[in-house]
């Protein structure tokens, strides 16, 4: 069965560092792999996946398949990024089986 | 354009006892999903409905169950809840198509605590 792993359940850094956030995945086919973020207080959304190839708000993340990596990446980090980030594992393009990781808390500090 | 809602926003429940849970997916939206988010969790895939049959399932026993309407709304039900039931349970609407997904977007989930 797929699996999502994500290392770190609290990460802090500070404004303008670079951010780097982890995930590792057990799947032996072509997985569509996502990155989800939920600000307080808000609902959880989509940040990008990475069949779109996009950098969203400064953020990036490639998939590696030889290390079944899909970290999540950001040279510069706001405050506003601040949030929860969930790495999100599908076998199917209808997403009927969507597999999340345990989240990461990320903290900007000043 | 409407976003996803959800109903209750919360509610408890005696184990033992029945509970639905309601969703009215985004406008133009054709497939529901649930999910369930323990406390220091990630969600976990329930199951999917696409133009009102189940299109999916995770590793969750017979009494959790779902409908979906024609309208594409959905309930999901759960029978003879336990106390690992609590948590919050979201739905994510999506246009699903031909060898296509698009984005899901999620609700605000409703928290539910079995006592």
């Amino acid at each position: 069965a797929q699996r999502v792993t994500q290392p770190e359940k609290l990460l802090s850094v500070f404004k303008g560092a670079p951010v780097e956030l982890k995930c590792n995945y057990s799947y032996s086919g072509s997985p569509e792999l996502f990155w989800y973020v939920q600000y307080s207080r808000q609902r959880l959304q989509l940040l990008l996946r990475h069949i779109s190839r996009e950098s969203i708000k400064g953020f990036t993340a490639d998939l590696n398949k030889g290390e079944t990596s899909f970290h999540l990446k950001k040279p510069f980090a706001q405050e506003e990024d601040s949030a929860m980030y969930y790495c999100a594992l599908s076998r199917s393009y209808n997403n009927n089986d969507m597999r999340f990781g345990a989240g990461t808390r990320l903290t900007v500090k000043p | 354009e409407t976003g996803v809602t959800q109903s209750p926003t919360h509610l408890i429940k005696t184990r033992g006892q029945q509970v639905t849970l309601r969703c009215s997916s985004q406008s133009g939206h054709n497939t529901v999903s649930w999910y369930q988010q323990a406390l220091g969790q990630g969600p976990q895939f329930i199951f999917q409905y696409y133009r009102e049959e189940e299109n999916g399932r995770g590793n969750f026993p017979p009494r959790f169950s779902g409908l979906q309407f024609p309208n594409y709304s959905s309930e999901l039900n759960v029978n003879a809840l336990e106390l690992d039931d609590s948590a919050l349970y979201l739905c994510a609407s999506s246009l699903s198509g031909k060898r296509r997904s698009y984005e899901q977007y999620f609700g605000p989930g409703t928290r539910l605590t079995v006592t």
